[in-house]
């Protein structure tokens, strides 16, 4: 089956612009994560979703960054006012229903570059 | 989430046996071990997980020492595909998944 999809692939923009970053997970996953992975280093949590709800934000950097997922289905991961240390991968990554013994599945990522 | 402890960089000659070691010796009784690759400008990818025993499955073997402090992931027949950065996770009782530096291997002819 189709696995968890991410667009765009790329976004580029400049310093104090918004973005939106958007995750497709596996169809019928109640769990959804957030990642971010800078160069040469290995994926940081943002933000777990247990359903429509934000189980864990712990990793959010700042309140510039914030996440939703209103219909327990798609994510959107929002950025304000952006900042050149921003630029990372961000990775999306669903499991079934949560907890240290579900899997979890990861998307291609979207590489945003803030100019 | 226990803290685990991996070799930088590994080598392996195409068809010969990868065999990846992680420490863990933080690990707690319920922490689950998992595996993932990340093969260049691709999300981390699924390898394994096991928890005391032995696992196995078409990718991938993972042994577990009794102790349960550390582990090894064994590739039968390394490709050149399987060229990779390796991460060894413990889990927690939390659902996050936190990635350390791994292991970069790399298959060669």
């Amino acid at each position: 089956g189709a696995g968890v999809s991410q667009t765009p692939s790329n976004k580029v923009t400049e310093k104090g612009k918004y973005v939106e970053l958007r995750c497709d997970p596996i169809s019928g996953h109640t769990a959804l994560y957030w990642y971010r992975q800078s160069l040469g280093q290995g994926p940081e949590f943002l933000i777990y979703f247990q359903g429509t709800g934000a189980a864990d934000d712990s990793g959010l950097p700042n309140d510039r960054f914030f996440a939703v997922r209103p219909e327990g289905s798609v994510s959107t991961l929002k950025i304000q006012r952006t900042e050149r240390g921003d630029s990372a991968v961000y990775l999306c990554a669903s499991s079934e229903t949560g907890g240290q013994k579900d899997t979890q599945y990861f998307g291609p990522g979207t590489r945003l570059t803030v100019l | 989430d226990a803290k685990t402890t991996q070799p930088t960089s590994m080598d392996c000659a195409e068809g010969r046996a990868a065999n990846l070691p992680c420490n863990h010796s933080t690990i707690s009784g319920n922490e689950y071990v998992y595996w993932y690759r990340q093969i260049h400008s691709q999300g981390p990818q699924y390898i394994i997980h096991g928890l005391k025993n032995n696992e196995t499955n078409e990718m991938a073997s993972l042994i577990i020492t009794e102790d349960r402090k550390s582990s090894t992931l064994i590739l039968p027949h390394a490709t050149l595909r399987d060229t990779a950065v390796y991460y060894c996770i413990g889990t927690g009782t939390a659902s996050k998944l936190t990635f350390g530096t791994g292991t970069r291997l790399q298959v060669t002819l």
